[in-house]
């Protein structure tokens, strides 16, 4: 089976850095995803690690280390309207990596 | 990316009815996903929408209580049967050609009652 975990919630304010952390146990590993999610919205994609190391977007940048079943998600000069739940997710090597597993979610909350 | 509209977007429904919502997309996707959503809380896979073909329920989920239904490339429906009210939640639908980007529907919230 899977699991991932992250913290339930962070706060930070406007201008700062936050990581939010995924960890994860998983029979097979095909990289890790992250979804924004504002209240009252649909989940938006937001980046995707295949590979260790870090990928940037933007003000959004992810990272993962295989080796240590291990990722996060850094955000840059916070916004207000960064404000969200972020969910980390991987695929499921039972179904041949054809659906994600969700984390436990992450609630981020920006405040001037 | 793919655009995706879910309908009903919110519904109050009465024990032992059925709902069945629908999920269109505005352009070709190789899969297809049903998502619940407690609020506040994680999405949990209903099942995978093939295109079809039954579709491929998670443990948990069974065909005569979540029927979904895929006739094509960009149209789905899931049925919430014999509704109860531990079945209120949000439903959400996602399309993408690669699982790992997925792009989500607005949602059905449903309320039970």
């Amino acid at each position: 089976g899977q699991s991932l975990e992250q913290p339930s919630e962070v706060t930070a304010v406007e201008g700062a850095i936050v990581q939010i952390n995924c960890t994860y146990q998983t029979s097979g590993f095909y990289g890790l995803s992250w979804y924004q999610q504002h209240d009252g919205g649909a989940p938006t994609f937001l980046s995707y690690n295949g590979l260790d190391g870090l990928e940037e977007t933007g003000r959004f940048s992810s990272f993962l280390s295989r080796s240590d079943s291990y990722g996060y998600l850094l955000l840059q000069e916070l916004q207000m309207k960064d404000s969200a739940s972020y969910f980390c997710a991987v695929r499921d090597r039972g179904t041949g990596f054809q659906k994600l597993v969700f984390g436990t979610g992450t609630r981020l909350l920006v405040s001037p | 990316s793919a655009v995706i509209s879910q309908k009903p977007s919110r519904d109050i429904c009465q024990r032992g009815t059925s709902l069945t919502i629908q999920c269109q997309v505005d352009s070709q996707v190789t899969m297809m996903f049903w998502y619940r959503q407690q609020p506040g809380q994680s999405l949990t896979l209903i099942a995978t929408a093939n295109q079809g073909s039954e579709a491929t329920y998670e443990s948990g989920f069974v065909i005569d209580k979540f029927p979904i239904s895929r006739p094509n490339l960009t149209f789905s429906t899931l049925t919430v049967s014999n509704m109860s009210p531990e079945d209120s939640s949000i439903y959400l639908c996602s399309g993408g050609t690669d699982s790992y980007e997925q792009y989500f529907g607005p949602g059905t919230r449903l309320t039970v009652t």
